[in-house]
């Protein structure tokens, strides 16, 4: 399975601001995804990084307040944009090969929003 | 849609006690089956898979058998440790792969001396 790594691991920041999240793989692979997990909650779909293209985004999430970059097969990043208390989360990124059904996590980044 | 159903937590047991999480779906054809496990302040963690109906995943002691006449995958462990305290997720990627993963709500599992 790939290595997978985020920065930052966790953060604290002020309500009105941005955070951008990397997620970088130690190896090429075609699918990129960011989840949600907020506090005592399962994971939630935020969106499937497309590399080359706009990200694919699930129903609830839109590109202005999460957007995702992913220029290569090996990196993504994720972007909360005017953050409130409520942004307050786990974030992850996952990583598979097309066409295969199994997701590899990354460590996730604890972001607090005061 | 599809949708993934597990046991509410937390399961509190002593060291060496015989652990069942169960997990039931809802999903056309046949999707792939997933443990996934949360240690405390980490990221999850693939535990194991089955692919077809009657495919048995293990790992680390950790046993579930995909049943597709009940619609489960029931996680099971003959013996826990201290170690095993964490978050279990259950969950399905739908038929023909797709790669979307719906989750479970998460049990969490306490083991204590």
């Amino acid at each position: 399975s790939a290595v997978i790594s985020q920065k930052p691991s966790r953060d604290i920041c002020q309500r009105g601001t941005s955070l951008t999240i990397q997620c970088q793989v130690d190896s090429q692979v075609t699918m990129m995804f960011w989840y949600r997990q907020q506090p005592g909650q399962s994971l939630t779909l935020i969106a499937t990084a497309n590399q080359g293209s706009e990200a694919t985004y699930e129903s609830g999430f839109v590109i202005d307040k999460f957007p995702i970059s992913r220029p290569n097969l090996t990196f993504s990043t994720l972007t909360v944009s005017n953050m409130s208390p409520e942004d307050s989360s786990i974030y992850l990124c996952s990583v598979a090969q097309v066409n295969t059904d199994t997701q590899y996590f990354g460590p996730g980044t604890r972001l607090t929003v005061l | 849609g599809d949708s993934v159903t597990q046991m509410e937590g937390p399961v509190t047991l002593s060291e060496e006690a015989f652990l069942t999480i169960n997990c039931t779906y809802t999903a056309t054809g046949y999707p792939s089956l997933f443990w996934y496990v949360q240690y405390p302040g980490e990221g999850l963690q693939l535990l194991l898979k089955a692919t077809k109906a009657d495919d048995k995943g293990s790992n680390k002691g950790f046993e579930a058998t995909y049943r597709k006449e009940t619609t489960s995958f029931h996680l099971e462990k003959g013996s826990v440790q201290v170690s095993d305290s964490a978050v279990y997720f259950c969950a399905l990627s739908p038929t023909g792969g797709g790669n979307k993963l719906t989750f479970g709500t998460g049990t969490q599992l306490k083991v204590e001396l």
